[in-house]
């Protein structure tokens, strides 16, 4: 089957740049998500990004992705504590009706 | 707007016991899916609805597992017997269905069986 994959921990201090990176196997992924799961609740979409794209910027979040490499990453700009929390990377191949294929999560931790 | 509601948000229960999880979507989804999350690993799709119709159940692990949404509203997922293997996070959740509409994730019910 299609994968994600993506590291299990990040380390940052408040202030400084998070990045998390993703990579997927779906050649025919047309639409690419980020989602944060604080502990104790459900997952929230972050952002989400359509294979056409390149790089889309949403307030701190900046995605950028590398389609030929199938490379996705989340930049979070000026880190807080706010942002400690599981990042799921996650693909399909479509919009709206779509089975999702999910990353293991990365744990940010922001140390302050 | 209410979110996707999920009941109960932990489950405790044996080996060989019975448990139903339910979900509420968004009022006006169609689309309502369950996916789960065992301990260290991926999220895994289950099933998906459309309305009261099971449209893909690919992700079902086995027939323990019955899943239901009668009249097309809320959903039941009935785990019979459970097993420990069946412990972790059960999340639902739902979308319009129209294109790049996103999934609405529920809290989850972390199942634990012992």
């Amino acid at each position: 089957g299609e994968d994600v994959e993506q590291s299990l921990f990040l380390s940052v201090r408040e202030g400084d740049s998070s990045v998390i990176n993703c990579t997927y196997t779906n050649s025919s992924s047309t639409y690419l998500y980020w989602y944060k799961q604080e502990p104790g609740a459900g997952l929230q979409l972050l952002t989400y990004i359509f294979s056409n794209m390149d790089m889309k910027q949403d307030q701190r979040l900046t995605v950028l992705l590398n389609k030929k490499d199938k490379h996705l990453s989340l930049r979070i700009a000026d880190t807080q504590t706010g942002d400690s929390a599981i990042y799921f990377c996650a693909e399909t191949n479509s919009g709206g009706y779509q089975k999702v294929t999910f990353g293991i999560g990365t744990k940010l931790q922001v140390i302050p | 707007e209410a979110g996707v509601t999920q009941f109960p948000s932990h489950s405790v229960i044996e080996k060989g016991q019975t448990v139903t999880l339910r979900c509420d979507p968004i009022s006006g989804h169609d689309n309502l899916y369950w996916y789960r999350r065992v301990m260290g690993k991926e999220i895994k799709f289950l099933l998906h609805f459309v309305k009261e119709s099971k449209q893909d159940e690919s992700g079902m692990p086995n027939n323990r597992f019955l899943a239901e949404r009668t009249g097309g509203t809320y959903s039941t997922l009935k785990v019979q017997p459970a097993e420990l293997e069946d412990s972790g996070v059960y999340f639902c959740a739902s979308s319009i269905g129209q294109e790049n509409s996103p999934l609405h994730f529920g809290n989850g019910t972390r199942l634990t069986v012992t």
